[in-house]
């Protein structure tokens, strides 16, 4: 089966600019997570989706950061206007389940803002 | 709140070596523990987990004891290789939530 695919790999736009970074869960899993590491630090939450709907996001740092997830299936995550501090690797999850179903992680995408 | 403090890194080993790297955890409620991976280029891969006090989690010859009475999940290898290096994250997940805590991962690289 195909894993969690994260698109781009890299990006590296200029402050003020917008970035989409985007995430194809596995086939099937309801449940789809957003997650950011920056400048080496933890690993944070972002948000979860369950289908299309936000369950919980409660980690989104500001209004700047757009996350969607039209028809259950891919998820898109808008950084408009994008800020320095906005630089990391930003890692999405599927998971079939909920509880201590496995999370599946995407490679994820590193953001750089210049 | 809830929170993981993972030992700092980087840590260098030569091939061979014993690993520990530490891991201790604050949780209102009654977390499962995991052990997470990155290698190079990858994303992250579970390691091991454990969800209950004095479980222990295993794999690829890694081994974690999740200890309730000292809040710790300190993961270990009698023997590292080469290709373990990677950044190791531990993590918790509490009862009825649906996110990830996660420390500040910690860089290995071993020497052969």
């Amino acid at each position: 089966e195909a894993g969690v695919t994260q698109f781009p790999s890299h990006s590296v736009i200029e402050k003020g600019q917008t970035v989409t970074l985007r995430c194809d869960p596995i086939s099937g899993h309801d449940n789809l997570y957003w997650y950011r590491r920056v400048m080496g630090k933890e690993i944070k939450f972002l948000l979860h989706f369950v289908k299309e709907s936000k369950q919980d996001e409660s980690g989104m740092p500001n209004n700047r950061f757009l996350a969607e997830r039209t028809g259950g299936t891919y998820s898109t995550l808008k950084v408009q206007p994008a800020e320095l501090e906005d630089s990391g690797v930003y890692f999405c999850a599927s998971s079939q389940g909920q509880g201590n179903s496995p999370l599946h992680f995407g490679n994820g995408t590193r953001l750089t803002v210049t | 709140g809830n929170s993981v403090t993972q030992m700092e890194g980087p840590v260098t080993l030569s091939e061979e070596a014993f690993l520990t790297i530490n891991c201790t955890y604050t949780a209102t409620g009654y977390p499962s523990l995991f052990w997470y991976v990155q290698y190079p280029g990858e994303g992250l891969q579970l390691l091991l987990k454990a969800t209950k006090a004095d479980d222990k989690g295993s794999n690829k010859g890694f081994e974690a004891t999740y200890r309730k009475e000292t809040t710790s999940f300190h993961l270990e290898k009698g023997s590292v290789q080469v290709s373990d290096s990677a950044v190791y994250f531990c993590a918790l997940l509490i009862q009825g939530a649906q996110k990830l805590v996660f420390g500040q991962g910690t860089r290995l690289t071993i020497n052969p």
